[in-house]
């Protein structure tokens, strides 16, 4: 089935610096990837969409500038948190259409713990 | 963009008690999606129903799309310890961005 690996797993990292997080397709190519965040015991809220090759398309409220996303590959996409800030603090986790989505659905990485300190 | 509303957002049940969560839009969607995500874990895709009308079983899940196609619902039979976790129902908005129920909890008590 399709393997959607997400990095880091956790990071803790001080106020003020940056944060990449990175999601490869292992076994199928990506085109597009979706990037949320959840706080606990909440829904996922989308952020972006990412396609390769393109710009990323961000949610209303989602500074693009804060949160740089890169898809420069068919089977990576990136999410860079800038500047971060304690209220940054959430789960991050991409997610991507498997091949055959109608029957595998979308598969997601198992997230990325973000701390803020 | 699409918006599913879905209840209860919480429920706690007794191991072998039944559990249905449902998933409500105010307009007809092509097709619903239905996640788990376990505590600490990411959603893992359960199921995809398409047609007004649709059921689909898995084991003891029981799924249901509406004939309108405007609601879908999450049965579970005889609940278990295992089937714990947040259950998320998604819509497609657009050309292939899911949107998310804000899910409901189960917790399942032995």
């Amino acid at each position: 089935g399709a393997v959607v690996s997400q990095h880091p797993s956790w990071v803790i990292c001080k106020s003020g610096t940056s944060v990449k997080i990175e999601c490869r397709s292992l076994d199928f190519q990506a085109t597009t990837m979706f990037w949320y965040r959840q706080f606990p015991k909440q829904s996922l809220m989308l952020m972006a969409t990412s396609n390769e090759g393109s710009k990323a398309t961000y949610e209303q409220g989602v500074e693009k500038d804060k949160f740089l996303i890169n898809h420069a590959s068919l089977t990576l996409s990136t999410l860079t948190v800038t500047s971060a800030h304690p209220e940054d603090s959430s789960f991050y986790i991409c997610s991507a259409p498997a091949d055959r989505s109608w029957d595998y659905g979308y598969t997601f990485g198992s997230g990325t713990r973000l701390t803020v300190v | 963009g699409q918006q599913v509303m879905q209840i209860p957002q919480y429920q706690h049940v007794q191991e072998g008690e039944d559990f249905t969560t449902y998933c409500n839009s105010s307009t007809t969607l092509s097709n619903i999606q239905w996640y788990k995500q376990r505590p600490g874990g990411h959603p893992v895709f359960l199921i995809q129903l398409v047609k007004s009308g649709e059921v689909k079983k898995q084991k003891r899940l029981t799924f249901q799309f509406g004939e309108a196609k405007k609601n879908s619902s999450l049965h579970i039979t005889a609940t278990q310890t295992t089937d714990v976790g947040t259950y998320f129902c998604a819509a497609n908005s657009g050309y292939s961005t899911l949107t998310f129920g804000k899910g409901t909890m189960l917790l399942v008590s032995p």
